[in-house]
């Protein structure tokens, strides 16, 4: 069983489109997150969530709108999609939601979204 | 924000040992120093996290000297499946203390 499962796996659209990824995790995190690894490689967050509540909010155009039903799943809607979107969004979960103090905070990862807006 | 500075790539051949070092001079007290792998066209996945001196698992070591200012992640005998991008990660999980650094780029020769 995928424990941090997203899809889909490949996403090819338009400018100014609207699209969805889904990812569900089946490890009984309490935390969720999405990241955005552009052409250099360099992963950043971009949202966190905590039993359904937002926790971090990174400086991320408001074209993206995360969207927690239930702790098991966060999905990520992207509205009028433009070029500069084009990159791959990973999802990803946790135990603990964090105070700093590091023991078991493992982060797992799924295996990617490549988007690409042409 | 403590951030991290890794080399950018580094060169190995198949039953090396390989030790990437990671620069972490504004280190928190509370922050833990993480390392991920990520190979292409996956997520990153956890190797090893560390607070002090020098843990081990069954993949690799972490060796964290007592300023805490860097890290180094020891690969005993790598093998071309150890190709990958390694991250240093130090920090919480759930904060806005989360940086991962640019990676190093491992390649292992045959």
């Amino acid at each position: 069983d995928t424990a941090v499962s997203q899809t889909p796996k490949y996403l090819v659209t338009q400018m100014g489109n609207d699209k969805s990824i889904k990812c569900e995790q089946n490890l009984g995190h309490d935390t969720m997150y999405w990241y955005k690894q552009d052409s250099k490689k360099f992963l950043k967050i971009m949202f966190s969530y905590n039993n359904k509540e937002l926790i971090i909010n990174e400086t991320v155009p408001n074209r993206f709108s995360p969207k927690s039903p239930d702790k098991a799943h966060l999905n990520l809607h992207i509205n009028s999609l433009e070029l500069g979107d084009s990159a791959v969004y990973f999802c990803a979960s946790s135990l603990i939601p964090g105070t700093g103090s590091g023991a078991n905070e493992k982060l797992f990862f799924g295996s990617g979204t490549q988007l690409s807006v042409l | 924000l403590a951030k991290t500075t890794q080399p950018i790539s580094m060169d190995s051949y198949e039953g090396q040992e390989v030790n990437i070092t990671c620069s972490h001079n504004n280190i928190a007290t509370n922050d833990y120093i993480t390392w991920y792998q990520q190979f292409p066209s996956q997520g990153p996945r956890f190797i090893i996290q560390g607070y002090k001196t020098k843990v081990t698992n069954e993949v690799a070591s972490l060796f964290i000297p007592a300023d805490r200012k860097s890290s180094t992640l020891s690969l005993p005998r790598v093998s071309l499946s150890d190709t990958a991008v390694y991250y240093c990660l130090v920090g919480g999980v759930a904060t806005n203390k989360l940086i991962f650094g640019t990676g190093t780029l491992l390649a292992v020769q045959p």
